[in-house]
């Protein structure tokens, strides 16, 4: 399975700023996603990373509070706008690998204050 | 109703026990399910897939699937103290790789 990395591993951000994570990935991947897990709740699918064309968001989330970029086969950023506490989740990047398998990266742990 | 339900637990069992995970679905059409193992402050680790009915084993882990009941488990033999975590069991929706995750158990496997 693909290496994934991604930074920062955890912040602590004020309310109304924005959050920028990055992810990245040590081999080409066609697929590339973006999840939330909210305290104490499973894995919610935010976005699908596509790159070169905008990003494919589920219902719910919207480009202006979670604008995503994929600028090559190897890496995302997915940026949490004007934060509030509600926002404080992990969120976390995932590739597919052979036979439709999915790997996370390790997230990021955000706190709202 | 939930797109997948699993019981929240926690599963408390013996070490060296089996435990028995189970998850249903709601999606007929689904044809791939998932199950991975969430540490504690850790991100979900793939254990286990299953696309056929039956059984597929791997060392100490089977997954069964019956897509007739739409139902999938996985069961962990001679459980080890270190099995301890969290169960998510997933399955893609939609033929476009959207996993759909339900709630997780929680297993706790006591010396």
């Amino acid at each position: 399975s693909a290496v994934i990395s991604q930074k920062p591993s955890r912040d602590i951000c004020q309310r109304g700023t924005s959050l920028t994570i990055q992810c990245q990935v040590d081999s080409q991947v066609t697929m590339m996603f973006w999840y939330r897990q909210q305290p104490g709740q499973s894995l919610t699918l935010i976005a699908t990373a596509n790159q070169g064309s905008e990003a494919t968001y589920e219902s719910g989330f919207v480009i202006d509070k979670f604008p995503i970029s994929r600028p090559n086969l190897t890496f995302s950023t997915l940026t949490v706008s004007n934060m509030s506490p509600e926002d404080s989740s992990i969120y976390l990047c995932s590739v597919v690998g052979s036979s439709e398998t999915q790997y996370f990266g390790p997230g990021t742990r955000l706190l709202v204050l | 109703q939930k797109e997948v339900e699993q019981n929240s637990g926690p599963l408390s069992v013996p070490e060296g026990a089996i435990a028995s995970l189970n998850c249903t679905y709601s999606d007929r059409g689904s044809q791939s399910f998932f199950w991975y193992r969430q540490y504690s402050g850790k991100s979900p680790e793939l254990i286990m897939f299953i696309y056929s009915n039956g059984d597929k084993e791997d060392g100490r882990f089977t997954a069964q699937l019956n897509k007739a009941s739409q139902y999938v488990s996985l069961l962990i033999r001679d459980s080890q103290p270190s099995d301890s975590a969290t169960y998510l069991c997933a399955f893609l929706s939609g033929g476009y790789n959207k996993l759909i995750f339900g709630a997780g158990t929680r297993l706790a496997v006591h010396p």
